[in-house]
C-alpha cells in the first residue's frame, strides 16, 4: 500500500504547454512537499505547503486537505523543466516522510 | 558548499565487500535520514536518527547499519554488499522546530553499484 500516489508516471509536453501533476495521499499530514530531481540525481525542494496555494515563478502548487490531494502546475513549460517531480508528505504522527514514485517530465522544444 | 554532503558520489564495489557512505551537514539539524531510491519506487527509508544517541530502523534496514558519530555526521554501512543493494542513496536532514512540519534537505546522492 502506497501512502502517496502520483499521476501520471510519465509526461511528455511541448514547450509552452501547461502541465499538471497530481498527488493523492492517505495519511494525516502536517506538510506536503513537491521535490524536483534532475538527471544528475540531486533532489531539491520546490514547495512545502500545508494549505491553500503557493507560487514561485511559473510553478504553482495547491493542496486540498479535505480531499487529501495536491497538484503541481507548470505554466509555459520549458525544456529546462524536464526532471522527475516527487510528491512527499510529512506525517502528523510518527515523524515520518512518505514519498511518491515520481513523475518523469520531458518538455520537448 | 552544499548544506548536506555525501561521499562518495559514485562507487562500484564487489559482492561481499564492506562499503560505507558518509554524510555530513552544516544545517545544525538533529534529524538525519538515509534513503534508497530504485527505479519505479519511491524513496524508501533505511535508518533515521533524531539525536546523536538515537538510531531507528526504517522500512528496509536489513543488510545495512548506521553510525551517528556527531550531530553533523551520519554514516551508512553495507557490511557485505550484494547486487540488489545497487541503488541511489540519499542522506537527508530535517528540523523539528519548523512550525509548518519538517522541511527536508537532501544530499546530492550516492550512486552505488554492486557487481
Amino acid at each position: 500500500k502506497n501512502e502517496v500516489e502520483q499521476s501520471p508516471q510519465n509526461l511528455t509536453a511541448q514547450e509552452g504547454e501547461f502541465i499538471t501533476i497530481n498527488c493523492s495521499y492517505s495519511v494525516g499530514i502536517s506538510a506536503l512537499h513537491w521535490l524536483q530531481q534532475h538527471p544528475g540525481g540531486g533532489i531539491v525542494s520546490l514547495f512545502m505547503l500545508s494549505s491553500g496555494k503557493k507560487k514561485h515563478g511559473r510553478l504553482i502548487a495547491t493542496i486540498n486537505i479535505q480531499e487529501k490531494h495536491s497538484s503541481l502546475h507548470i505554466t509555459a513549460s520549458h525544456p529546462r523543466d524536464s526532471a522527475v517531480y516527487i510528491c512527499a508528505v510529512k506525517t502528523n504522527t510518527g515523524n515520518q516522510f512518505y514519498f511518491g514514485t515520481g513523475t518523469s517530465l520531458t518538455v520537448i522544444p | 558548499d552544499a548544506d548536506v554532503t555525501q561521499t562518495p558520489r559514485n562507487r562500484i564495489t564487489k559482492t561481499g565487500k564492506r562499503i560505507m557512505l558518509e554524510c555530513s551537514q552544516t544545517k545544525g539539524h538533529d534529524r538525519m535520514y538515509w534513503y534508497r531510491q530504485d527505479p519505479g519506487l519511491g524513496l524508501r527509508l533505511i535508518y533515521y536518527s533524531f539525536d546523536v544517541k538515537d538510531i531507528n530502523k526504517g522500512e528496509i534496514s536489513d543488510g545495512y547499519s548506521v553510525s551517528r558519530q556527531a550531530q553533523a555526521k551520519f554514516s551508512l554501512s553495507l557490511e557485505s554488499a550484494i547486487p540488489n543493494q545497487t541503488a541511489l542513496y540519499f542522506c537527508a536532514t530535517s528540523d523539528p522546530r519548523d512550525t509548518l512540519g519538517n522541511t527536508i534537505y537532501f544530499g546530492e546522492g550516492s550512486w552505488l553499484t554492486v557487481v
